[in-house]
């Protein structure tokens, strides 16, 4: 029973590149959330959609950060242009109709140089 | 709002040492209560859950009860192993659509 499945699992790019995250959420989930890991601020949800619409985007940190959600099966996180400070273990996560309770992916950690 | 507050790690215990990490929170109406453990490198998975006052969850030898006088969900294992070394994350929910709210998380190292 395939999980969360994110990708790449790393990235590394340099400062002003484009850097996109993919997320595929388990099949039958209706809700997906970003999540960013970070040693300074820990984790920090950024977005979350519900039935592919997003629903809260206040945690993302500024306009560089967009976020999609094209249908039940596949989601984005983009940072363009990204900087230093973006450098981080982003998770996605999702869950079922009515259950609070979130499965998350494996991560993708990110540095940008 | 909701918050949860849990105890700063790092806990740092010999192996077969006795575990507690406190857990408490605030919140409007009846959250569910959840522990989550992050082993290196990987994704949170959920620990165990309590769903209402006085329930008690448990798995892998580790409980928490749900205490809602005290509003607390306080994490403990008899006996802890070099294996269960990992992040420790206290989280209620749901709040605003089915999101969870987070503890800062509690660094455990177990040593032989």
């Amino acid at each position: 029973d395939a999980g969360v499945i994110q990708s790449p699992r790393h990235e590394v790019t340099e400062m002003g590149q484009e850097v996109t995250l993919r997320c595929k959420p388990i099949s039958g989930h209706n809700s997906l959330f970003w999540y960013r890991q970070t040693m300074m601020r820990g984790l920090e949800l950024l977005i979350y959609f519900n039935n592919n619409v997003p629903i809260d985007d206040s945690g993302m940190p500024e306009d560089r950060f967009s976020a999609k959600m094209p249908n039940a099966s596949f989601s984005t996180l983009k940072i363009q242009p990204s900087e230093p400070r973006d450098s981080a273990v982003y998770f996605c996560a999702s869950s079922p109709p009515s259950s609070p309770r979130q499965f998350f992916g494996p991560g993708t950690r990110l540095t940008v140089l | 709002g909701n918050s949860v507050t849990q105890m700063e790690g790092p806990v740092t215990l010999s192996e077969e040492a006795f575990l507690t990490i406190n857990c408490t929170y605030t919140a409007t109406g009846y959250p569910s209560l959840f522990w989550y453990v992050q082993y290196p490198g990987e994704g949170l998975q959920l620990l165990l859950k309590a769903t209402k006052a006085d329930d008690k969850g448990s798995n892998k030898g580790f409980e928490a009860t749900y205490r809602k006088e005290t509003t607390s969900f306080h994490l403990e294992k008899g006996s802890v192993q070099v294996s269960d070394s990992a992040v420790y994350f206290c989280a209620l929910g749901p709040g605003g659509g089915n999101k969870l709210t987070f503890g800062t998380g509690t660094q455990l190292k177990v040593e032989l």
